[in-house]
Parts: C-alpha cells; structure tokens; sequence
C-alpha cells in the first residue's frame, strides 16, 4: 500500500543537539515537503523537494536543513536545536496534481 | 494573491445531522481546491479535489463539495455526521506557480452524540 512513513513518532532532544526526522514514501512521487505544525499558526512550509539531490527553502527554513537523497527519502536536518523548535513535523509527498498526501507526523519536543 | 478563509472557527452538530463547513477563496482565475481533513494526533487525509468541470465533487466517507465561481466558496458538505467525523477540516488552495499548498486554521468539528 503506497504511503508516507516517518521517523521517529517521538523524539526527545536536547538544547543544541542535532537531531534528523527521516521520511519514506512508496507513491513514486517527485515532489516532498516538510511542515510542521503549532497551535495558532496552521502547518508552515520548512523545505520541499522536486526529485532527488534537490531542496528548496519554503517559508520558514531557518534553522533547517533538508537532504533528498532518492526518490523515495526526504530527512530534515536540525543542527542546533532549539526549544522554539519543538512541534509536531509532517512530511507529504506530491505529484504533479497538486494533492499532497502525508505521513502520520513526528512529535519533537527539545529541552 | 491567492487565500481563503473558513469563516468558522468550530463547529458543533448532532449525530445523525447534516454538516455544511464553510469556505470562502479568493483568486481571479479559478483555483485548484482541496479539502482536508485532521483526526486527532494523526496526519492530515486527502478528503477531496476540485480542478476544473463538475462543480459537485465527491470525496471520501461520504462527503462532498461545491465549487461556486459566482459566490467564491467552495463548501464541505455531509448528508449526515458521524460522531467519527469528529476532526479539523482545512479547505486549502495551490498557489499557482510553485503549487504550494497554503493551510489556514481549519474549522474544529464537534460531533455530539
């Protein structure tokens, strides 16, 4: 069944640690995104991806890094973690339609 | 540039009732359209598209939505709620030249047995 996994669900992380959120996706689609989502503010674009070896900052990318290394995996990379980062992250995947279907999402909460 | 907005905040029904979720978008052409929907700690599901033709849409677990150019809405009906349906539903448009999606707060459904 085509899907978009994530991992971890859960991830504790300390004050200037790196941490990295991967993502799978079985829908053989170019585009990925990744989001995260906070009360009062809806899900915000990070970073997204057309294909393999590409990134792309969306709308709020400081303080993250993004690696698309295959079709199919897209991480998110946080060098220094931050509490202002703690949140719960989505990854989608998209194709040429538009639509975006996503992964079931990854708490982060750094102390 | 392109935007929407659910004027609706939260919304609270009966089971067994009928639902309509309210959407309003603003663009000068015509807008791809989507509807999503968010459970409860869990991703957000693809619940219907609007591209282009048919105004009435068919999505999942029986819901539908219409678009109209005339009024600049594209509202989220159900014939009759499940307390299941319960969720956060979020009408959202592509943006025309990068395809970004653009999310808003969404309308929080209350379904009351």
């Amino acid at each position: 069944e085509a899907a978009v996994t994530q991992s971890p669900r859960n991830k504790v992380a300390v004050t200037g640690g790196k941490v990295t959120l991967s993502c799978n996706q079985t829908n053989n689609h170019n585009n990925m995104y990744w989001y995260r989502q906070d009360t009062g503010h809806g899900l915000r674009l990070i970073h997204y991806s057309y294909g393999a070896g590409s990134t792309e900052k969306g709308d709020i990318p400081d303080g993250y890094k993004a690696s698309r290394p295959s079709q199919e995996n897209f991480s998110l990379i946080l060098e220094l973690a931050t509490p202002s980062q703690t949140s719960v992250y989505f990854c989608a995947s998209g194709g040429g339609a538009g639509e975006q279907y996503f992964g079931p999402g990854t708490r982060l909460t750094v102390l | 540039a392109q935007s929407v907005t659910q004027p609706d905040a939260r919304v609270t029904v009966s089971e067994g009732a009928s639902l309509q979720l309210r959407c309003k978008y603003s663009y000068s052409g015509t807008p791809y359209l989507f509807w999503y929907v968010q459970y409860p700690r869990q991703g957000l599901q693809l619940l219907l598209k609007y591209y282009s033709g048919d105004p009435v849409v068919q999505g999942v677990n029986g819901f539908e939505a219409e678009f109209s150019k005339s009024n600049s809405s594209f509202h989220l009906r159900k014939a009759s709620v499940h307390w299941s349906d319960s969720a956060v539903y979020f009408c959202v448009p592509i943006t025309g030249n990068t395809g970004k999606l653009i999310f808003g707060l969404g309308t929080t459904l209350q379904v009351q047995p």
